[in-house]
């Protein structure tokens, strides 16, 4: 596709399941982002790739989240264990490589924990 | 390491008026520096960026930022809002390391 896509565009899960989000970056694209935002903030880090590898995975709010890309093209954001605060926007972005190229981002998946 | 402020969490101006949204930012060389726009259930929207190759910057929609190294300062403008601005507009700034850091976003509403 022309953009970034991101599936499910809404997901409801109860408390104590696992989820699985997808990015579909743009092709040709090396660099994808992860980045989570509440209600009211804006988005908060979470983790980078260049290529298949984590270049960055300082955001990762703690060990039941978790992200793949093993092809170095569409990523997978996993989160186990799910919690109520867990509810946010998670949003993908994908970019070339290097200075003052801007990044692309998905409409987001709402992720709602009840 | 990079950051960005965004000095304003909400503007209101009516519509018609010139638009100030205040960025300073904190880079140790030249930073690259993007302006987003986000409408209420939608996506992150690129309004504009700065390449180094010229200091003002000018956008989609109208929107221009000037990119002041003494102030380290990229203020977003626009000379005349109009009601279909009113959206959340994010500072960005690109760190060394290619890590994506946002602003704390400023929320823009237009009054009629």
């Amino acid at each position: 596709g022309a953009g970034v896509s991101q599936t499910p565009s809404n997901k409801v899960t109860e408390k104590g399941k696992y989820v699985e989000l997808r990015c579909d970056p743009i092709s040709g694209h090396t660099a994808l982002y992860w980045y989570r935002q509440s209600l009211g903030q804006g988005p908060e880090f979470l983790i980078y790739f260049q290529g298949t590898g984590a270049a960055d995975d300082s955001g990762l709010p703690n060990d039941r989240f978790f992200a793949v890309r093993p092809e170095g093209s569409v990523s997978t954001l996993k989160i186990q264990r799910t919690e109520r605060g867990d509810s946010a926007v998670y949003l993908c972005a994908s970019s070339t490589t290097g200075l003052n190229t801007e990044a692309f981002f998905g409409q987001g998946t709402r992720l709602t924990v009840v | 390491a990079q950051s960005v402020t965004q000095l304003d969490s909400h503007v209101s101006v009516s519509e018609g008026t010139p638009v100030l949204l205040r960025c300073n930012y904190s880079s140790s060389y030249s930073p690259s520096l993007f302006w987003y726009v986000q409408h209420p259930n939608k996506g992150l929207q690129l309004l504009l960026k700065y390449t180094s190759a010229a200091t003002l910057v000018k956008g989609i929609n109208g929107f221009e930022a000037e990119f002041k190294k003494s102030e380290t300062s990229f203020h977003l403008t626009k000379p005349s809002a109009h009601m279909s601005d009113a959206a959340e507009y994010f500072c960005v700034v690109i760190s060394s390391a290619s890590k994506i850091i946002f602003g704390s976003g400023t929320r823009l509403s237009i009054r009629p």
